[in-house]
């Protein structure tokens, strides 16, 4: 097992174009989050899927923001009509659930996004 | 998840043991305490946690005041490779699935 994967690891793109990220998660992880970061700040929350089930979002993730995991293993971030302030870090990470809530995440290396 | 509050950053010299202070003063009774670490160009990666008692493992040790209300993550020996933002989260075992929320965390720079 290679960890999470993501693909791809920059972007670099115009204002107003559509950009798509893909998150693959340690197997037989069902748990999957996705964060945003930004320059000297902490990761923040984006959304979470248990196996296919989209679960939770945060306000963060406008409209133009779309994230799916059709069966359960890889997952899509889809951001439509970028606008410069999508420019950060979007980070991946997997869990396996645990009963206590309590399992470890694992981080992929994230795809940096950058709008012109 | 309950809010930590931590230094913004910190300095070590290379080999020597750092201490790295959370404050969580509103941390409830099935809060776990997490530390995670993010190099440089890095996704953050899962360091070490606890509940009550102090914590060991190959990366750092967790130490845990008796009321729960602040923890130390020591790294016994610093080495350039430590240089990271070092994260505190408090996660709620009880009920079901809760977010995990990170904080700014601690720049932590190692001197040679």
């Amino acid at each position: 097992d290679t960890g999470v994967s993501q693909d791809p690891r920059h972007k670099i793109t115009k204002r107003g174009q559509n950009v798509t990220f893909r998150c693959d998660p340690i197997s037989e992880h069902n748990r999957l989050y996705w964060y945003r970061q930004t320059l000297g700040q902490g990761p923040e929350f984006l959304t979470y899927f248990q196996n296919e089930a989209q679960l939770e979002k945060s306000r963060l993730l406008s409209d133009r923001f779309s994230a799916e995991r059709p069966k359960g293993s890889f997952s899509t971030l889809e951001i439509q009509r970028t606008e410069q302030g999508d420019s950060a870090m979007y980070l991946c990470a997997s869990s396996p659930f645990k009963g206590l809530n309590t399992g470890e995440l694992f981080f992929g290396e994230g795809s940096r996004l950058t709008v012109l | 998840d309950a809010k930590t509050t931590q230094p913004n950053s910190m300095e070590s010299n290379e080999e020597e043991p750092v201490h790295l202070p959370c404050n969580h003063s509103t941390i409830s009774g099935t809060d776990y305490i997490h530390w995670y670490r993010q190099l440089p160009s890095q996704g953050p990666e899962y360091v070490i946690h606890g509940l009550t008692s102090n914590v060991n493992n190959r990366m750092a040790s967790l130490a845990i005041a008796e009321d729960r209300k602040s923890s130390t993550l020591i790294l016994h020996r610093a080495t350039l490779r430590d240089a990271a933002v070092y994260y505190c989260i408090l996660r709620d075992s009880s009920g079901g699935y809760q977010k995990v929320t990170f904080g700014t965390g601690t720049k932590l720079q190692v001197i040679p």
